[in-house]
């Protein structure tokens, strides 16, 4: 089985500052993908970026990178140069490419960027 | 529409009543997958279609839920005899393929939800 892990339930930003949004994982599964989504208020899950298990670059889409530690299972989500709707709720998600298996996400954490 | 579309966006209902929530997929998406999303949680797989496959069931809690996928493309997700424990907003996503060829082919596009409240 799968778990993603999110231990910051809410994180605080100062607008234009960097934050970065933990995430670990554990999987037995040697070939898998990591997601991050972004949730505003209006309650739609927004694609934000992806990492393959066998890449070897971390990701990085905009202001958005991932910083993918693979020995220690771990895929944070960094994003620069903080915006106010940034604000949102962010999941962490992985899925195994064995079979045809399903994003298992984790709790969420809250950022809220202040002026 | 250019994204996922779901209907009703909210739902009010009585304990007992059945439900039924609709889920329409982004044009040429084979895979349709439904989530619940509990007041503070992440997202729980519910169910999961692939083009004519069966589906996979495996994340449905209890035979009072149901969906089906009519003609590969809308979904219906259904609730009967609903319980307050089922109030969630209700998540649909859709991605190209399920598994199999490039990574980016498989990323779930999800709709706004439906805001399921069951008194």
């Amino acid at each position: 089985a799968q778990k993603i892990t999110q231990t910051q339930p809410g994180m605080f930003v100062q607008e234009k500052e960097a934050v970065t949004l933990d995430c670990t994982y554990d999987t037995s599964d040697p070939s898998y993908g990591l997601f991050w989504y972004k949730q505003p208020s209006s309650g739609e899950m927004i694609f934000l970026i992806y990492q393959g298990s066998y890449d070897q670059q971390n990701a990085t889409e905009g202001r958005y990178s991932l910083n993918f530690q693979k020995a220690r299972k771990s895929a944070n989500l960094v994003i620069s140069a903080s915006q106010l709707g940034d604000s949102a709720m962010y999941f962490c998600a992985m899925r195994v490419h064995s079979g045809y298996s399903t994003l298992t996400f984790g709790k969420g954490t809250m950022l809220l960027v202040s002026p | 529409g250019a994204g996922v579309s779901q209907s009703p966006s909210n739902k009010v209902t009585e304990k007992g009543k059945d439900v039924e929530l609709r889920c329409d997929p982004i044009s040429g998406h084979t895979a349709l997958y439904w989530y619940r999303q509990s007041l503070g949680q992440g997202l729980e797989f519910l169910i999961y279609f692939q083009g004519n496959s069966a589906p996979d069931k495996s994340g449905l809690p209890s035979d009072r839920f149901s969906a089906e996928r009519t003609g590969g493309s809308v979904s219906t997700l259904t609730i009967q005899r609903t319980q307050q424990e089922d109030s969630a907003v209700y998540l649909c996503a859709s991605s190209l393929a399920a598994a199999g060829g490039r990574e980016s082919k498989n990323i779930q596009y999800f709709g706004a939800g439906t805001r399921l409240s069951v008194l």
